[in-house]
């Protein structure tokens, strides 16, 4: 298995809901990330995970909680978001964190509509 | 601060040309570049891996250099075609107080005109 898989592919939600977006992968990665990409714009960063502990925190909201509950798992939970957190959220890992010779693999991604 | 620069940012090519796609970066530290495909609302797709080490990788039609002292890569795609249409990501990989960032570029929108 070389994939990233992401669930839900599309969500929308209202700003007093709360929804959790999955990112799941059986590469043995040791590394995961959460990245929030607007339309035509790359992707930014906005957590870290490194052996299960979260070691990045790239000054994101408190209203994005982010969980790791295993090596293979990665959750976002998401409570009372602003419809300008409306964007694509891409899940990432690679193989080992601090290790320069392994390249990233991206999920397919989920889009988040917040009315 | 690491800057990636990605030209020109958008293009369009007839269908059988060559596409040459630049990218360059100001910090010759790095680990790794990696060049990805975004389709529009999807995920990104890896397509090449170079190593700091090395100065090219090729996979079918698609050939990235790279030249750490100038701060500069490459990416060839050979006889494009319309399947080919797609924003193309540079990056490169820091490493940062024992963690990896990755820097992107703002992307080359590519479109391959039948």
């Amino acid at each position: 298995d070389t994939e990233v898989t992401q669930t839900p592919k599309h969500l929308v939600m209202g700003m007093t809901n709360k929804k959790s977006l999955k990112c799941e992968q059986h590469m043995g990665h040791r590394a995961m990330y959460w990245y929030k990409q607007k339309a035509k714009k790359p992707p930014e960063l906005m957590f870290v995970y490194s052996y299960e502990k979260l070691s990045i925190n790239e000054s994101v909201p408190s209203r994005f909680s982010p969980e790791c509950p295993n090596s293979s798992l990665l959750n976002l939970h998401l409570h009372a978001l602003q419809p300008e957190d409306s964007a694509l959220y891409l899940c990432a890992s690679s193989q080992e964190p601090g290790q320069g010779s392994y390249g990233y693999t991206f999920g397919s991604g989920t889009r988040l509509t917040v009315v | 601060k690491q800057e990636v620069t990605q030209i020109p940012a958008a293009l369009s090519v007839p269908e059988g040309e060559n596409l040459v796609l630049n990218c360059s970066f100001t910090d010759s530290a790095i680990y790794n570049l990696q060049w990805f495909r975004q389709d529009p609302g999807k995920g990104l797709t890896s397509l090449l891996l170079i190593q700091s080490s090395q100065r090219e990788q090729t996979s079918g039609r698609l050939n990235a250099s790279l030249d750490k002292s100038s701060g500069r890569s490459t990416l060839y795609i050979a006889a494009s075609q319309p399947g080919d249409s797609a924003t193309y990501l540079c990056a490169v990989l820091l490493f940062h107080y024992g963690n990896n960032r990755l820097a992107f570029g703002k992307g080359n929108q590519v479109v391959v005109i039948p």
